[in-house]
């Protein structure tokens, strides 16, 4: 079966500091990924997207990057987080089937 | 660029009352699918319903139903006999085909639904 996995689910850092959120999907190859960001006022930005291995595309500019090292894995990273990259990262995938998209369970990240 | 537009912020209503969420598109897109997502308190988003733009028949799935209407870019969603389970944020969503190959979901800004006792 197809299945997304995401981690942490919780996250605080420090101003700063070094950001690594990792997605990962089974069941499939080749997928489209994305990552969007819920601020606090709840709507869903789409930050990055990747078509293929090594290809990121950025909705956004921002003071985050995206890879994809392999085909079924998409991180998000930040050198230096700002209080500003606080929210609720959600990573998902495209497939072909009825549903359409299928979401992670989200990291919520707090910058203190 | 597209667009999607939830003009209710915050729905409060009492239990067994029925509810509408509404939600208006902009798209220059020919073929394009409309979404429905549910977010409880977790987070997680929840997969409600996906509606081609060139199927226009209305759906009901038990207590939820969606009226798709092309003419006026419409796609709302009614909840029959509200429960306070369905107390949460309630997405719409457009697919968008991108330039650089796959396409991309353009959420509103989301409705958050109250339900009472």
């Amino acid at each position: 079966s197809q299945t997304i996995h995401q981690w942490p689910a919780t996250l605080v850092q420090p101003v700063g500091s070094p950001l690594s959120l990792e997605c990962t999907v089974e069941g499939t190859s080749n997928p489209n990924l994305y990552w969007y960001r819920q601020a606090a006022g709840r709507g869903l930005q789409l930050l990055f997207y990747s078509v293929g291995i090594g290809q990121i595309s950025s909705e956004v500019p921002q003071n985050l990057s995206a890879s994809r090292p392999q085909d079924r894995q998409f991180i998000l990273s930040s050198k230096k987080l700002l209080l500003s990259d606080s929210g609720f990262y959600l990573c998902a995938w495209r497939g072909t089937g009825l549903y359409g998209y299928t979401f992670g369970s989200g990291t919520r990240l707090t910058v203190v | 660029a597209q667009k999607v537009t939830q003009a209710q912020t915050e729905i409060s209503v009492v239990e067994k009352e029925d509810v509408t969420l509404d939600c208006v598109y902009e798209t220059r897109d020919t073929t394009y699918y409309l979404f429905w997502y549910k977010q409880p308190p977790s987070g997680e988003l929840v997969f409600l319903i996906r509606r081609n733009s060139f199927d226009e028949q209305n759906e009901i799935s038990g207590r939820y139903s969606w009226n798709f209407q092309k003419s006026t870019s419409s796609f709302n969603f009614t909840i029959t006999a509200s429960q306070v389970v369905d107390s949460a944020v309630y997405f719409c969503a457009l697919s968008e085909i991108l330039t650089g190959g796959g396409n991309k979901l353009t959420f509103g800004t989301g409705t958050q639904l109250k339900v009472e006792l």
